[in-house]
């Protein structure tokens, strides 16, 4: 079966770091785009950009260049998305989502992973 | 950016009832416009690629049409677990960006 998996939910104070994980198993993760997608409190849904974990190639969206950070480590098939400090505006569920290499749609997705911040 | 631009933002539906939801995009996307489903405290899934393409598992009752800037999604003999966000994603330029939004409430 084709899935992602994320890491659970964090709770993080205003000014630390953050990674969060995105494994996938059933494909070969090198060959296909990794998206990153957030989704603020009873918002929609924001294209924050995508990685390639064959060789870490990324392209963020201009709203959160520099705002975070996209890895991959290729040897355990996951993606990670990283904040420097952390800000209550990034209180949000972070969904990461394979990118088909045919047409660009976005399946699977993982199952979300809620991040809060608050001091 | 391509702004994607749906509606309406919410609509109070029966079942059976036929649904359309539109995505106006800002620029031509070339068909690579898909359309997913996100039930409260779910993943989206996907229900329709490249504008019209149905996804694998997905019940027959929707289906998506357009091309260039104006595209649509119908929900035909709507069902209450049909009740749900939808929102329209283009992959056709960089930033890939996603519709606002539109929200089907089952009287």
């Amino acid at each position: 079966e084709v899935q992602l998996v994320q890491s659970g939910a964090e709770v993080k104070k205003p000014g630390e770091s953050l990674n969060i994980s995105c494994k996938g198993s059933g494909f070969q993760f090198t060959n296909y785009w990794i998206a990153w997608v957030r989704q603020l409190p009873g918002k929609g849904l924001e294209w924050m950009g995508i990685i390639f974990p064959g060789n870490s190639d990324t392209r963020y969206s201009p709203s959160f260049r520099g705002q975070v950070t996209f890895s991959a480590d290729k040897s355990i098939d996951t993606a990670y998305l990283q904040w420097n400090s952390l800000k209550a505006s990034d209180t949000a569920i972070y969904y990461c989502a394979r990118r088909d290499d045919g047409g660009g749609w976005f399946d699977p997705w993982g199952q979300g992973t809620l991040v809060t911040v608050s001091s | 950016e391509i702004v994607l631009t749906q509606s309406p933002d919410f609509q109070s539906v029966t079942p059976k009832q036929k649904v359309t939801i539109t995505c106006r995009a800002s620029q031509s996307v070339g068909s690579a416009l898909h359309w997913y489903q996100q039930k409260p405290d779910q993943s989206p899934k996907l229900l329709i690629k490249y504008a019209s393409q149905s996804f694998s598992g997905v019940p027959s009752r929707f289906s998506g049409s357009g091309s260039g800037t104006d595209y649509t999604l119908t929900i035909n003999s709507l069902e209450a677990e049909d009740a749900a966000t939808y929102y329209c994603h283009q992959t056709g330029s960089l930033p890939y960006t996603f519709g606002q939004g539109t929200k089907l409430e089952i009287k």
